[in-house]
This record gives structure tokens, C-alpha cells and sequence, in this order.
């Protein structure tokens, strides 16, 4: 059964490059790690996929090592509007099919 | 083109009622699952429908139900509401089933149960 530990909480400061480790022991051959963004009162939206090494977009890296069992969400050069709470999912078919959410790194970032 | 939307955005019931909400995908999306968010619990996976059928359901007990429509929008009920319902309810559209594809939210229907 994967499952994903992340920070609970973060600090930073405006401009800074903010790296968000998630770890995830159990992640099978097929899974794909996601990673959602959320604000209050919002649903959740999606920054990033990945499958192995790294993957770039316009708002941020994911890096990912050979063994698959972490990732590391990187937002670069962070502003106030990025604080929000940060979920880190892999996989879908976890306990036969259900998607499961962790707890969340809550970021907050200061001016 | 439009995102998903949830109806009602808030509603308050008591003890006892019954709720329905909705969900209406993106166009083209034919997944609509179901997610529910409480402080304590975070978010909890509820359902998932896919092409009118249920394909998965999580850890909540019968009095959560839903369906999805022929159009693709789906709706989900809660009988017998219990103060513990109160939350954020989420549903979220997939182009495809949920796999490794994107889902897109809705910003969500908060119920508040008294």
C-alpha cells in the first residue's frame, strides 16, 4: 500500500526557492507521482507529473531519484500568493482504486 | 472553456436531512470523482464515476451515495446527514478514468450540518 510522508508545515520568504520532499517507500512499478496545489476554500490544482529524473514547467521542477521512493517539488523564486497547502500524490490504484491524498505541506511564505 | 462547477457552493442542514450535490465536468471529461475535506481528516476519496458507472468508492458508509448521468454531470447525496458531514465537498473531471491524467476541480460545496 503506497503511501505519501511529506512536512506538515514550511516557512519561507519571498524570492527564495522553496523544495518540498515527499516520501513514498511503497510506489509501484506504474505509479506516477502528482503534485496539487490548494488554497482555502478551493479545490485542488495541478502543478506537476512525473515519472522518473526530472520534469519542468512553467511554475515548477519535480526531481525525482533513481529509486523512485522521494520526490522533491521545487517552486522557484516563491512570492506571497504561492502560500497554499501542497499534496503530493502517486500513483491512482492504491487500495483497489482509490486516490489518496496525505496530509499536506502547508507553505507559508513571508515578505 | 468552463471549468467545473459545483452547485450549491454553501448549504446548511440539520440532523437527520438529506443533501444532494452537483457537479457538472469540463466538457469532453467523462470521470467525475468525489472527494470530501474536513479539517481533521483532509481529503478523503468518496467515489469515483466513470461513463455512468461506479468504478471505485472509498471508506464511507451507505448513506453516501452518487450517480452519474448520460451527460457526464454527476450528483451525490448524503442521507441522514450527522454532524460529522459538515465539509467541503469536492468533485473533480478527468478527460479519462483517474490514472496519471490531470484532475480538475471544482472550487467545492461546503455544508454545514446542525
Amino acid at each position: 500500500l503506497a503511501k505519501t510522508t511529506q512536512p506538515i508545515s514550511m516557512d519561507s520568504y519571498e524570492g527564495q526557492e522553496v523544495n518540498i520532499t515527499c516520501s513514498h517507500n511503497n510506489i509501484a512499478t506504474n505509479d506516477y507521482i502528482t503534485w496539487y496545489q490548494q488554497f482555502p476554500s478551493q479545490g485542488p490544482r495541478f502543478i506537476i507529473q512525473g515519472y522518473k529524473t526530472k520534469v519542468t514547467n512553467e511554475v515548477a521542477s519535480l526531481f525525482i531519484p533513481a529509486d523512485r521512493k522521494s520526490s522533491t517539488l521545487s517552486l522557484p523564486r516563491v512570492s506571497l500568493s504561492d502560500t497554499a497547502v501542497y499534496y503530493c500524490l502517486v500513483g491512482v490504484y492504491n487500495q483497489g482504486g482509490k486516490l489518496i491524498f496525505g496530509q499536506g505541506t502547508e507553505l507559508s511564505v513571508k515578505p | 472553456k468552463a471549468g467545473v462547477t459545483q452547485t450549491p457552493r454553501y448549504l446548511i442542514k440539520t440532523r437527520g436531512q438529506q443533501v444532494t450535490l452537483s457537479c457538472s465536468p469540463i466538457s469532453g471529461h467523462r470521470s467525475v470523482s468525489w472527494y470530501q475535506q474536513t479539517p481533521g481528516q483532509g481529503l478523503q476519496f468518496l467515489f469515483e464515476y466513470f461513463s455512468e458507472t461506479q468504478r471505485n468508492k472509498g471508506n464511507f458508509p451507505g448513506r453516501f451515495s452518487g450517480r452519474q448521468f448520460s451527460n457526464s454531470r454527476s450528483e451525490m447525496n448524503v442521507s441522514t446527514l450527522e454532524l460529522g458531514d459538515s465539509a467541503l465537498y469536492l468533485c473533480a473531471s478527468s478527460l479519462g478514468q483517474i490514472d496519471v491524467g490531470e484532475l480538475f476541480f471544482g472550487e467545492g460545496s461546503r455544508l454545514t450540518v446542525l
